[in-house]
């Protein structure tokens, strides 16, 4: 079945980059997703990917897509303690409807 | 003018009781889910309904019942609470046009639910 997997702790020093990583197993993913999880609140879309791109950059955020390896990427550059949250990565195949979460990666900014 | 709306936003009850959270979206989506966080920030999804039709149903517990009284509102009734039901309950819509569809999802802020 789908599934979507990332490391579950990352801790960077702020003016850093930060680099998320994601791997996921459908093969027909469609649209790929990173979200933020901020504490006590709900998840934020913060980018998305078309399967059809390599890359895709807004402001301090890059997102990498290697689709043969079927592995993600979310850089944020010059990171700041106001990024310290969680970061799921998600993807979408498909299916109708179904978009399956990663289970969340705990970036720490280290002042 | 909040996109997506939870209620309540904490609630606390004893194991055995029959609480209700309530969801309303003012996006004009047609789709709508719940997701559980457990302790581990794990998300998982429970419903998914289209234009008020229950569309995915994960292996969810027969306690836990999905209403959908138009496409604006998914409420979720639980009975019979237990403990291992403690978690944080989201809410989340969606414009979805089928599998080729974008399909963002928004989520509302959480519910965050627990069973004494």
């Amino acid at each position: 079945g789908e599934d979507v997997e990332q490391s579950l702790f990352l801790s960077v020093r702020e003016g850093d980059s930060s680099v998320i990583n994601c791997t996921y197993t459908d093969s027909s993913s469609t649209y790929l997703y990173w979200y933020k999880q901020e504490p006590g609140a709900g998840l934020q879309l913060l980018t998305y990917i078309f399967s059809n791109m390599d890359m895709k950059q807004d402001q301090r955020l890059t997102v990498l897509l290697n689709k043969k390896d079927k592995h993600l990427s979310l850089r944020i550059a010059d990171t700041q303690t106001g990024d310290s949250a969680i970061y799921f990565c998600a993807e979408k195949g498909t299916s109708y409807d179904k978009v399956i979460f990663g289970p969340g990666t705990s970036l720490s900014v280290i002042p | 003018d909040t996109a997506v709306s939870q209620t309540p936003k904490y609630l606390v009850t004893q194991m055995g009781n029959d609480k209700s959270i309530k969801c309303e979206q003012n996006l004009g989506h047609d789709t709508m889910y719940w997701y559980k966080q457990d302790s581990k920030k794990f998300l998982k999804i429970m419903f998914s309904y289209n234009n008020k039709e229950l569309i995915i149903n994960e292996t969810v517990p027969n306690r836990f019942s999905p209403k959908s009284p138009d496409k604006a509102h998914l409420n979720l009734h639980i009975n019979s609470l237990e403990l291992g039901d403690s978690a944080v309950y989201f809410c989340a819509s969606s414009q979805d046009h089928g599998g080729g569809s974008l399909g963002t999802q928004y989520f509302g802020p959480g519910t965050r639910l627990l069973v004494l």
